[in-house]
Formats: C-alpha cells, structure tokens, sequence
C-alpha cells in the first residue's frame, strides 16, 4: 500500500499560470482533503469530497478548483496563480466521514508562486 | 464555527524530561480531539486522539486530557526522547466534515 501519494511534490509557478496538483489513494476511502499549511496557521481546510463526483468548499476556497471524477484521485487546480498561494500543499484521505475520523496525508507538495 | 488556541508555538526539553502542550476550544458541543505529528518534512499522522466521554487517554509515553467544563485539552510526553521533536497539532471538529487545527507547537527534545 503506498497509502496517499501526491504529485508534484515541488512546482514553481509565475504569477498567473496554472497548474493541477493530483492526489492519489489506493486504501478505497470516501472522503478526500485538500489543505494548505503556512507558517505559524496550521491546517486549513481548502475543499474536501465525500465521494466520487461529490466537491465541497472548506475554509479556504478561493482561486482553487477541485474535481474527484475517480474514487481514488482528487485534483486541485490553481486557474491563475497568485503569490498569496504560495504554500505547502497536503492532502488527505479518511474512511469516513463524521467526527470520529482519521485523516491520512500524503507527502505534501510545496508551491512557489512568483 | 469552531475555533482552536495552541500554546506554546515552541518548546524545549531536555532529555528525560516532560512535555505538555495546551489548546484550548470554542465550540461546547465538540466531541472528538486528535493529536498529529509532523516530523520535519514529513506528513502529519495521527498520534492520539480523545473522544469527549473519557477524560484522560494514554498510549506508552504518550496521554492526553480533556477538561470539557473549561474547554481545553492537552497533550503530555513523558520521558522525552529526540526521536520526539517534532511540529505538533491539535484539532477539534467543525461542521461535520472537518477539523480545525491549532497553529502547531515545534517540540525539540535536547540530547
């Protein structure tokens, strides 16, 4: 099991371009999660899914897109890079949903934005 | 929504000793706390987590508390040892799809 796998896990992007992060899980779980952590502000929650087709907004969703088409992958998007999304990207995957829930992160994929 | 406090942001130990880190939360209704770890370039991982009807939770080295009335939970390490420092996190639910977590706490442990 490779568990949660991310890729890329270094991009360097110019103001305004665009790019695609892919999450991939291989331990058949519903829920899936995108955070970004920056310094000194913890996880935040940038949009999650509940299953395939299913997206949802967290706290953090603008100037991000997300598509869960396949149960195992979701992708987020950046449409037009800006500095402020320069970060530390992680997702995560859980078997449920709910409070009591473990959340299983992948590797991370730092993003420099110029 | 939820809202969640993390202190200390930094801490340092010497080997052997003990560690405790506080956060405290907003919403009453809250019921379920993990703690994860987040070794230097790694990914975070569940280390702990309580659920509200217990007060106290212990794994080896590792417990946590809860004090429901005042609204705050921590996380104790004794015995620390090097293979220990790392970012820790707490979190608390908000909404039913996810956690709020604290701002982390950089734990080094001094050989």
């Amino acid at each position: 099991n490779a568990g949660v796998t991310q890729t890329p896990k270094f991009r360097v992007l110019k103001t305004g371009q665009s790019m695609t992060l892919l999450c991939a899980q291989d331990m058949n779980h519903e829920y899936m999660y995108w955070y970004r952590q920056d310094p000194g502000m913890g996880l935040r929650l940038i949009h999650y899914s509940v299953g395939e087709g299913t997206t949802a907004k967290g706290e953090v969703p603008d100037g991000y897109n997300v598509s869960r088409l396949k149960k195992q992958n979701f992708l987020l998007g950046l449409e037009s890079a800006a500095p402020s999304q320069t970060s530390v990207y992680f997702c995560a995957s859980s078997l449920t949903g709910g409070y009591y829930r473990e959340l299983f992160f992948g590797e991370g994929s730092r993003l420099t934005v110029l | 929504g939820e809202n969640v406090e993390q202190h200390p942001s930094t801490l340092s130990v010497q080997e052997g000793d003990s560690a405790v880190i506080k956060c405290t939360y907003s919403d009453s209704a809250s019921n379920y706390f993990p703690w994860y770890k987040q070794e230097l370039g790694k990914r975070p991982q569940l280390i702990i987590d309580i659920r509200s009807n217990v007060g106290e939770k212990k794994d080896q080295r590792i417990a946590v508390t809860l004090n429901k009335t005042a609204k705050h939970f921590s996380l104790h390490i004794t015995e620390t040892q090097p293979e220990d420092s790392a970012v820790y996190f707490c979190a608390a639910p908000t909404g039913a799809n996810n956690l709020f977590f604290g701002t982390g706490t950089r734990l080094t442990v001094i050989p």
